[in-house]
């Protein structure tokens, strides 16, 4: 399973713009790059994915390196609720999820 | 739209009790996962059924744990005997075609084995 690399843990003010960086140099090809998100005593939640080109949804923006070897997931205006545990995943077409142990976010008011 | 549903939420056992999770995917997903979840670490996943057939039980402690779907939608997962190192939070997920959608994840069920 290729791996991904992340801080352990972040902060950020409310309403100001958070970027989550991902590595993970021994992508292959054909690795979806996938994030999710865990809030406190939930289960995971999807927020994005995308493969080669950048992506944008109502939740957040991936911006993915043109050499693929890294990504960054933007929160565009941090809010309380985005205070969770974010997971960078990589996986090819019709396989598992396997999670690693995340970034921790913190957000201050 | 029901989301992923699992009970208990919460058990408590002794060591060497057994224990069974329940898990409703949502209607009309294919795929449905099984993680554990230990304190401080990310979800790992134990099994992963396509309708009611098996694709991938490679990480599950068949020595203790089993899980079935039944008629490719309801599903329970069973742990027996149960050791300490069993405590975690269950996780069920299920998914349309599970392949890169989106998987929707149930609450999870807090098992504590004392």
């Amino acid at each position: 399973d290729a791996k991904t690399t992340q801080p352990n843990s972040m902060e950020s003010n409310e309403e100001e713009p958070v970027h989550l960086p991902c590595n993970h140099s021994t992508i292959s090809g054909t690795d979806y790059i996938h994030w999710y998100r865990q809030l406190p005593s939930q289960g995971p939640e999807y927020v994005i994915h995308g493969l080669t080109s950048n992506v944008n949804n109502r939740m957040a923006s991936l911006a993915i390196a043109e050499d693929r070897k890294s990504s960054t997931l933007i929160l565009h205006r941090a809010t309380l609720r985005d205070a969770a545990v974010y997971y960078c995943i990589l996986s090819p077409p019709t396989d598992k999820l396997i999670f690693g142990t995340g970034t921790r976010l913190q957000v201050f008011p | 739209e029901a989301g992923v549903a699992q009970s208990p939420r919460y058990k408590i056992i002794e060591k060497r009790q057994s224990v069974a999770f329940w898990c409703n995917p949502i209607s009309g997903h294919a795929t449905l996962y099984w993680y554990q979840q230990i304190l401080g670490q990310g979800p790992k996943l134990l099994i992963q059924f396509q309708n009611n057939g098996v694709v991938d039980d490679s990480q599950l402690p068949k020595d203790r744990f089993s899980a079935e779907r039944l008629k490719g939608v309801d599903s329970t997962l069973k742990i027996q005997p149960a050791k300490l190192e069993d405590s975690a939070v269950y996780l069920c997920a299920s998914s349309l075609f599970g392949d890169t959608g989106e998987l929707f994840f149930g609450e999870g069920s807090r098992l504590t084995v004392l």
